[in-house]
Parts: C-alpha cells; sequence; structure tokens
C-alpha cells in the first residue's frame, strides 16, 4: 500500500518561512493535496491539485509537488498558522500522511 | 452555503453499537461523495472509506469491513456510520468529508465537525 512520508515537527519562527515535506513513491505523478487542522475543529483544505488554493486561503500557503517529494510552503508564517498539517493523495484508496505539527516559535 | 453537521457526542460500552449521523446541506447530495475519516486519540487522519450518494454503494478501506457500515438517507440529505460490536480502540473523533464526484483523485472540499465516540466501560 501506498505510504506518505511527513516529518513529525516543524518549528519556525514568526515572519519566516515553513516547508513541509511529504515524502512518497514517484508522487510527483499524483495530485497531492494538504489540509490544516486545528484542534477541536475540522481539518481546512488549503492546498488542492499540488499547488491550486481554494477560495479564502492565504497567497501565503502554496505548494509543490516533483519526483518523490511534495511540500507545502507557508511564507511569513503567522501565530494562527500553528497546526497540524497533512498531505493527502488517492493511491485506489485514500491515503494520508502522518501528519507534521508546526510550531510558530 | 455547503455545510455538514455531524450528531453529538457518544458514549458507549463496550459491545454496544453506535450510529453517526452527517447531515449536508447547501448543495446537491448527489454531487459529490461522501467520505469518513477517523482520528484516534493522539493519531493522525485515517480514511475510513467512502459512500457514492447517486447509487448507495459503499466502498470501505482496509481495516473498516465488518463492524463498519456507511448509509444514507437522501430524503434527508444525510450520511451514516454505524460501528457495531464496538471496542476501546475505535475511540475516535469521527469525520464526514465531501469529494466531488466528478474529480476522481479530488481534495476533501469540506467537513464535518467531527463527532467523537468515546468507548469505555
Amino acid at each position: 500500500s501506498y505510504v506518505l512520508t511527513q516529518p513529525p515537527s516543524v518549528s519556525v519562527a514568526p515572519g519566516q518561512t515553513a516547508r513541509i515535506t511529504c515524502g512518497g513513491n514517484n508522487i510527483g505523478s499524483k495530485s497531492v493535496h494538504w489540509y490544516q487542522h486545528k484542534p477541536g475543529q475540522a481539518p481546512v483544505l488549503v492546498v488542492y491539485d499540488d499547488s491550486d488554493r481554494p477560495s479564502g486561503i492565504p497567497e501565503r500557503f502554496s505548494g509543490s509537488n516533483s519526483g518523490n517529494t511534495a511540500t507545502l510552503t507557508i511564507s511569513r508564517v503567522e501565530a494562527g498558522d500553528e497546526a497540524d498539517y497533512y498531505c493527502q493523495l488517492w493511491d485506489s484508496r485514500g491515503v494520508f500522511g502522518g501528519g507534521t505539527k508546526l510550531t510558530v516559535l | 452555503q455547503v455545510q455538514l453537521v455531524q450528531s453529538g457526542s457518544e458514549l458507549k460500552k463496550p459491545g454496544a453499537s453506535v450510529k453517526v449521523s452527517c447531515k449536508a446541506s447547501g448543495y446537491t447530495f448527489t454531487s459529490y461523495a461522501m467520505n469518513w475519516v477517523r482520528q484516534a486519540p493522539g493519531q493522525g487522519l485515517e480514511w475510513m472509506g467512502w459512500i457514492n450518494t447517486n447509487t448507495g454503494n459503499p466502498t470501505y478501506a482496509q481495516g473498516f469491513t465488518g463492524r463498519f457500515v456507511f448509509s444514507l438517507d437522501t430524503s434527508v440529505s444525510t450520511a451514516y456510520l454505524q460501528i457495531s460490536s464496538l471496542k476501546a480502540e475505535d475511540t475516535a473523533v469521527y469525520y464526514c468529508a465531501l469529494v466531488d464526484t466528478a474529480m476522481v483523485t479530488g481534495p476533501f472540499d469540506y467537513w464535518g465537525q467531527g463527532t467523537l465516540v468515546t468507548v469505555s466501560s
């Protein structure tokens, strides 16, 4: 079965850039989606189809996908960005990465 | 606007059953496939499967066969997740989530607020 690998945690100071990776075998050939999940709330889609942003999501959120790694980039990080982030794709079934906790220092 | 409103938290004893509802509004019910996602305490998101809102045909992920049943009541735009013979390890937050039926590899566009199911004696 297809496996997505994310770092458990990423820390960044406010105003800096956070990069969260999602590794998978030839993931660049698949469409990757990213979700922000804060405690007690429903997950929110922040990037879909590798690099597209849903309406209402700030331009600070961007994505890329090539080779064996997809990346979610959050520019000018704010305190409110602190959350768990999950990558997800379809491989005959839904697959989520293990999640990355973003800490804003 | 699209809304998914789930039923409230449940506390069940081992061996009992639970039925979680997910009421949809703000769109044509058959335009999106209804998925179910689980988050166990301290764990990540896990896809449980989905149900075709046009045909009612369910598809279950590995590990969610047998005790888990997806169903629909299209007359009230509501999807259901029933879990039987509950075990302590079923303790989790369960989310319903929508995928556009026109996008085979599309994202989960909308999510319910989640339902906490606690299994404890």
